[in-house]
């Protein structure tokens, strides 16, 4: 399966502040995903990356609060805009080599906000 | 949409036990469910998965069963080792032609030396 790199790893950050995180694959990719993962909870995909286009969004996230970039089959970012305490989750990207393939994660980004 | 539910949220076995986690679904168009493992510190990474033309699945020491009538899984952990202990999570795929997975509440799972 294709190896995924996310960075960074973790931060703490200061409320009000953004941070982008990055999602690079070692191959050509379908599809990627953003997903979060709440202290003890499981994961609710934020949005799907789509290339070239603009991120297709789930009900409860918008693209003003977590823009989303997707400029070729390998690489993506996500970023968690205006930042407040409840931002602090783990964000994991994950990718399909298509529509009908598993999807893989990354080991993801730990967020905390001060 | 789709609803995912997994139970236990929490299993505490002894090394060489069997572990059985369950999840039930609410779509029937659902045909694809994978099974993943979250060690502490990193991302779920996918352990089995089973499609729905196929009623189990078995690799080593770990096995899927897919009921389609009663759309309910399960995972299924033989000879059980302390290297088991993790969070598992099962999920489901509305469409198999766009892979947006619905993830139920994942299981705690303890395996005791």
């Amino acid at each position: 399966s294709a190896v995924i790199s996310q960075k960074p790893s973790r931060d703490i950050c200061q409320r009000g502040t953004s941070l982008t995180i990055q999602c690079q694959v070692d191959s050509q990719v379908t599809m990627m995903f953003w997903y979060r993962q709440q202290p003890g909870q499981s994961l609710t995909l934020i949005a799907t990356a789509n290339q070239g286009s603009e991120a297709t969004y789930e009900s409860g996230f918008v693209i003003d609060k977590f823009p989303i970039s997707r400029p070729n089959l390998t690489f993506s970012t996500l970023t968690v805009s205006n930042m407040s305490p409840e931002d602090s989750s783990i964000y994991l990207c994950s990718v399909a080599g298509s529509g009908d393939q598993p999807q893989h994660f990354g080991d993801g980004t730990r967020l905390s906000i001060l | 949409g789709e609803n995912v539910e997994q139970h236990p949220s929490t299993l505490s076995v002894q090394e060489g036990d069997s572990a059985v986690i369950k999840c039930t679904y609410s779509d029937s168009a659902s045909n694809y469910f994978p099974w993943y493992k979250q060690e502490l510190g990193k991302g779920p990474q996918l352990i089995i998965d089973i499609r729905s033309n196929v009623g189990e699945k078995k690799d080593q020491r770990i096995a899927v069963t897919l009921n389609k009538t009663a759309k309910h899984f399960s995972l299924h952990i033989t000879e059980t080792q302390p290297e088991d202990s993790a969070v598992y999570f099962c999920a489901a795929i509305l469409n198999s032609g766009y892979s947006t997975l619905t993830f139920g509440k994942g299981t705690m799972l303890l395996v005791s030396p």
